[in-house]
């Protein structure tokens, strides 16, 4: 079947520690994105990419890097630099890049914890 | 800037009942498209419907119908005879075509469908 998986669905962080939070899509789209969930809120870009070997600082990218080195995978990293880890992460994909009208299509998700 | 509000924090209805999930926004372009999510608890964003600006005409699809109107900036959505199914957090998201792939998320509403 096609989709995007995410893992681990619950992530626990030491402080101090990086961690990694795997997306993967088999949809052959071009353009994946990081979004943070809080309690209450809507979601906010971290990260967007909409090429192999290219990406774009979102609203909230300070504490967070990212990496696209194969179309289908784009892993995100919650650094220690990051001092409120704890949220829900969301991973997107949509089929064509830099156009607004694409629709993008959503991941389980992982919740990460901080110890 | 581009914003979107979701005034209604948490609605409860009574299965069978008729429930409207209002959507304003803000964008100084004219060529933008508007999203509905739902989130269920398992906590995976579905796509419900794209709009994009130029087309104003209402859509039904099944018990779901969405009122788009540029004249008062709103999107709304209206659940016919709500099932306990529907229970969920609804949002609703814009994107411009100025600010490339970015989606700006509504901080949600939770649907709660009861016996």
């Amino acid at each position: 079947d096609g989709g995007i998986t995410q893992s681990p669905k619950y992530l626990f962080r030491k402080e101090g520690q990086n961690v990694t939070l795997s997306c993967e899509q088999n949809l052959n789209h071009d353009a994946m994105y990081w979004y943070r969930q809080d309690p209450g809120q809507g979601l906010r870009l971290i990260y967007y990419s909409q090429i192999v070997n290219d990406f774009q600082k979102g609203d909230i990218a300070e504490g967070y890097s990212v990496s696209r080195e194969k179309k289908e995978s784009f892993p995100l990293t919650v650094t220690s630099a990051q001092k409120n880890p704890t949220a829900f992460y969301l991973c997107a994909s949509s089929p064509f890049r830099g156009t607004a009208k694409e629709t993008q299509y959503f991941g389980p998700g992982t919740r990460l914890l901080v110890l | 800037a581009q914003k979107v509000t979701q005034a209604q924090t948490e609605i409860s209805v009574v299965e069978k009942e008729d429930v409207t999930l209002d959507c304003v926004y803000e964008t100084r372009d004219t060529t933008y498209y508007l999203f509905w999510y739902k989130q269920p608890p398992s906590g995976e964003l579905v796509f419900l419907i794209r709009r994009n600006s130029f087309d104003e005409q209402n859509e039904i699809s099944g018990r779901y119908s969405w009122n788009f109107q540029k004249s008062t900036s709103s999107f709304n959505f209206t659940i016919t005879a709500s099932q306990v199914v529907d229970s969920a957090v609804y949002f609703c998201a814009l994107a411009f075509t100025g600010g490339g792939n970015k989606l700006t998320f509504g901080t949600g509403t939770q649907l709660k469908v009861e016996l």
